[in-house]
């Protein structure tokens, strides 16, 4: 079985500094991953994926995450934050099919 | 093309009481998931369907959890005699398949009962 652990439940940053938002895994096999971002009363919107095929995964928003065996991470990171980047993000495994949420990751930016 | 819709997105249902959302996934995903989300929490997995086939309802929390998909399209997920615990933001996706393929979210029907 996956499983993940978001080591920051609260992430502030200032407007147009990096940022960085960090989640380590736990898997026996190479593992199926997912970062999601949910806004305020939003539904959940995928972020980008990792399965294997490259190790780094660019997605939507100038997002992108990095899949490191060794370290056993996939961290997300950004290199400019936006006002809008404020919401929660959740770092997924897909176990099965199922996806497996954990408390995900609240991120402030500041103006 | 459209995106996964849900409704109602707000239901206000007395204690008791029966209650069915809806669910309207992308048009050609064959796959499709409820999740539940109570306040301030990660959504958690409900159940699974590949077309009309209920495959997975481990994640329903008791026998007043009922889902259905009969044609394979459209998915209700009704709820019987309503608990407060009950009250979360449901949550509906859809994908191409079963396994890796990134799961589509609707924006959830949050059920409060009072």
């Amino acid at each position: 079985a996956q499983s993940v652990t978001q080591l920051d439940s609260h992430v502030s940053v200032s407007e147009g500094t990096p940022v960085l938002l960090r989640c380590n895994y736990s898997s026996s096999y190479s593992p199926s991953l997912f970062w999601y971002v949910q806004h305020p009363n939003k539904g959940l919107q995928l972020l980008l994926k990792y399965t294997s095929a490259a190790t780094l995964v660019k997605g939507i928003n100038g997002f992108e995450a990095e899949f490191k065996k060794s370290e056993t991470s996939f961290h997300l990171t950004k290199p400019s934050a936006h006002m809008s980047d404020a919401a929660e993000y959740f770092c997924v495994p897909n176990q099965g099919g199922k996806l497996i949420f954990g408390q995900g990751t609240e991120l402030s930016v500041k103006p | 093309g459209a995106g996964v819709s849900q409704s109602p997105r707000y239901k206000v249902a007395k204690r008791g009481q029966d209650v069915a959302l809806r669910c309207d996934p992308i048009s050609g995903h064959v796959s499709l998931f409820w999740y539940q989300q109570a306040l301030g929490q990660g959504p958690e997995f409900l159940t699974y369907f590949q077309n009309e086939a209920q495959l997975d309802k481990s994640g329903l929390p008791s026998d007043r959890f009922f889902a259905e998909r009969p044609e394979g399209s459209v998915s209700t997920l009704k709820i019987q005699r309503t608990q407060q615990e009950d009250s979360a933001v449901y949550l509906c996706a859809s994908s191409l398949g079963w396994g890796d393929y990134e799961q589509y979210f609707g924006p959830g029907t949050r059920l409060t009962v009072t």
